[in-house]
């Protein structure tokens, strides 16, 4: 069975870090792209960023493109997200999510399996 | 960036209705779209992708069609789990380009 398990939430004040994992299981984490989405409360969905299975690829949406950074560590079964110079609109429910076929190239940017999300809360 | 506008932003509808959800592109997307289902609380789930492709567990009430800029996904007949917010996503281009979702349609129990 597929599970994505986040964690690394919480209050933090702007100008802050984080850094969020997420444990992947049930399947070989290593031939697949993963990709963090957030959800602001009560909006909608906003794709983050992406890493490819190798880990050599990632790629930024412009909204934190040089505050947040991908990695993965296949070996540990984790993805992570640093998150550094947090602003309010930061503030969301990140969700780690695996591309729905795994590719030796580009992601695929369809995604399966969702985690239960962790909650970034960026305030004074 | 390819803007995706889903409409109506909600419905209001009862157990066993039909229903039609539009998705509609600022560009072209190439066919390279999904629908995603969102019950409260919960994370999405692929629903549909490229446009009319059914995701793995997915029952056939669901279907998807469009080309183009346009897309719908129509549910035959509503179950109490269906009422929940859907949205559509977009990965023409991506990556580099943006990876977009709609802003979502809800679908309530009238």
């Amino acid at each position: 069975e597929v599970q994505l398990v986040e964690s690394g939430g919480g209050l933090v004040q702007p100008g802050g870090s984080l850094r969020l994992s997420c444990v992947a299981s049930g399947f070989t984490l290593s031939i697949y792209a993963m990709s963090w989405v957030r959800q602001a409360p009560g909006k909608g969905l906003e794709w983050v960023s992406v890493v490819s299975g190798s880990g050599g690829s990632t790629y930024y949406a412009d909204s934190v493109k040089g505050r947040f950074t991908i990695s993965r560590d296949n070996s540990k079964s984790t993805i992570y997200l640093q998150m550094n110079s947090l602003r309010g609109e930061d503030t969301a429910v990140y969700y780690c999510a695996k591309d729905k076929d795994y590719s030796t190239s580009f992601p695929i940017g369809y995604f399966d399996y969702w985690g239960q999300g962790t909650l970034v809360t960026v305030s004074s | 960036e390819i803007v995706l506008t889903q409409s109506p932003a909600t419905l209001s509808l009862s157990p066993g209705e039909r229903v039609s959800l539009s998705c509609r592109a600022s560009e072209n997307v190439n066919g390279y779209l999904a629908w995603y289902r969102q019950k409260p609380g919960q994370a999405p789930r692929l629903l549909i992708y490229d446009a009319s492709k059914r995701a793995t567990g997915i029952p056939a009430r669901f279907s998807g069609r469009g080309s183009g800029t346009d897309f719908t996904l129509t549910i035959t007949s509503l179950e109490p789990e269906d009422f929940a917010v859907y949205y559509c996503q977009q990965r023409s281009n991506w990556p580099p380009g943006r990876l977009t979702f709609g802003q979502g349609t809800r679908l309530e129990i009238k």
